[in-house]
């Protein structure tokens, strides 16, 4: 069974700090993506990453793949009360099936 | 385009009821499917469809029934209500199923308790 492990779980920070959330397995995966939810809404995406080592910005947010493509993470620089959502990493398992697992998600709140 | 619609928004429901949870795509997608979300657990697949005709299980399909009469359709049917179905439930779609960079699209979610 393949896994992805959040963490941390749970994130509450003041306005202006910076932060990183992980996604980890012990498995290999040909592509990682991130979802922001916010309350009463879907998950929407926010990026895919599909190289080991990659590394993409989206505005102050970094996201990057491992190398070894088993684990990613997302740094936010300067934090502001907007960033504040769920976020989910979401990976396709193995083989031509179309089905995507993800963990369990980073619930972050930050604070004016 | 509405994107991805799914109704009713909140729904309550006696443990034995049974129910239909609908949800509609006009993006053509071929790609949906329909995930649970609980506390601390993160969005789990339940069932999913590659396109009209062809339905597969996800991880946590017990208790849910699905069938694909049409590319824009994907109804989810719980057989007989358990309190242990209380959840959030979102039907995602996307273009196609084998890039690395297809986009899951989220309804906005159905809430539903069990009592």
């Amino acid at each position: 069974t393949q896994l992805l492990e959040q963490s941390p779980q749970f994130l509450s920070i003041q306005e202006g700090e910076n932060l990183t959330v992980y996604c980890n397995s012990s498995s290999v995966f040909s592509s990682l993506q991130w979802y922001r939810q916010e309350p009463g809404e879907g998950p929407v995406l926010l990026v895919t990453v599909v190289t080991g080592g990659e590394v993409k910005k989206l505005k102050r947010l970094t996201f990057q793949f491992g190398d070894a493509r088993k684990d990613s993470s997302l740094h936010i620089t300067a934090a502001q009360p907007g960033d504040t959502g769920l976020y989910l990493c979401a990976a396709r398992v193995s083989g031509n099936t179309g089905k995507l697992i993800f963990g369990q998600g980073t619930t972050l709140q930050v604070k004016p | 385009n509405a994107g991805v619609t799914q109704t009713p928004k909140f729904q309550v429901l006696k443990t034995g009821q049974s129910m239909t949870l609908q949800c509609a795509q006009d993006m053509n997608h071929e790609y949906m499917s329909w995930y649970r979300q609980d506390p601390g657990m993160g969005l789990r697949l339940i069932h999913y469809s590659v396109g009209a005709g062809i339905t597969d299980q996800g991880e946590v399909p017990n208790g849910y029934n699905v069938s694909r009469s049409t590319t824009e359709d994907f109804p989810l049917r719980l057989l007989s209500a358990a309190p242990s179905q209380t959840s959030v439930y979102f039907c995602a779609s996307s273009y196609g199923w084998t890039s690395f960079f297809n986009e899951q699209f989220f309804g906005p979610g159905t809430r539903l308790t069990v009592l």
